[in-house]
């Protein structure tokens, strides 16, 4: 069965400080991935996507970026945090069918101080 | 721009009580909507998966329907429990030629009180 797991779950950064998000699937081969964020008081935003290998699509400007150096390897980056950056954030695969079912890891809390 | 709506943004019942709120989206080039729960700091766990008009769906207390022709899906939780405190999110799955994705609404949070 597919599995799916990000880290760290939670993490405390001060502003201008880089950040690593790690996110991998196992279980099944060349899925769509995704980095979700939830900000304070905000819904589910959709940051990255990537349909492949070195393949990413954003979907909004930010201080944020995304990497996909394995098949079932996502990874969400910064060179440098802003406060605005806070918030949890959520990778996550997409089921093959057509109708689009999303698996979610366990979310990692960020918080920039 | 693709928007999803949800109402109420919160809701707080007591125990007991039946509750139900809306998701609106777009009514033209429907394919998929999904529900999800969301507990605070754990992953979204997946209710349910919508894909035809009149489709009702229900997994214990809670049900769903869904109407393609106006844009909207109806959740509805029967007898709440405090265990229902989540927040209940809608997503709208928009296939775009191997770049699908799903646009969530900003969730219905409901507080259920002993």
């Amino acid at each position: 069965s597919q599995t799916i797991h990000q880290w760290p779950a939670t993490l405390v950064q001060p502003v201008g400080s880089p950040l690593s998000l790690e996110c991998t699937v196992e279980g099944t081969s060349n899925p769509n991935l995704y980095w979700y964020r939830q900000a304070a008081g905000r819904g589910l935003q959709l940051l990255f996507y990537s349909v492949g290998i070195g393949q990413i699509s954003s979907e909004v400007p930010q201080n944020l970026s995304a990497s996909r150096p394995q098949d079932r390897q996502f990874i969400l980056s910064s060179k440098k945090l802003l406060l605005s950056d806070s918030g949890f954030y959520l990778c996550a695969w997409m089921d093959a069918s057509y109708t689009g079912e999303l698996f979610f890891g366990e979310g990692s809390r960020l918080t920039v101080l | 721009i693709l928007n999803v709506e949800q109402s109420p943004q919160s809701l707080h019942v007591q125990e007991g009580d039946s509750t139900n709120f809306t998701c609106s989206f777009p009514s033209s080039n429907f394919y998929a909507l999904h529900w999800y729960r969301w507990e605070t700091a754990k992953s979204p766990e997946a209710l349910f998966v919508m894909t035809l008009n009149g489709d009702e769906k229900k997994k214990g207390r809670i049900s769903a329907t869904l109407n393609t022709k106006e844009g909207y899906s109806y959740l509805y939780i029967k007898g709440s429990q405090p265990e229902d405190s989540a927040t209940y999110l809608c997503a709208f799955f928009k296939p775009r030629g191997g770049s699908e994705k799903l646009v969530f609404g900003k969730g219905t949070k409901l507080t259920v009180n002993p």
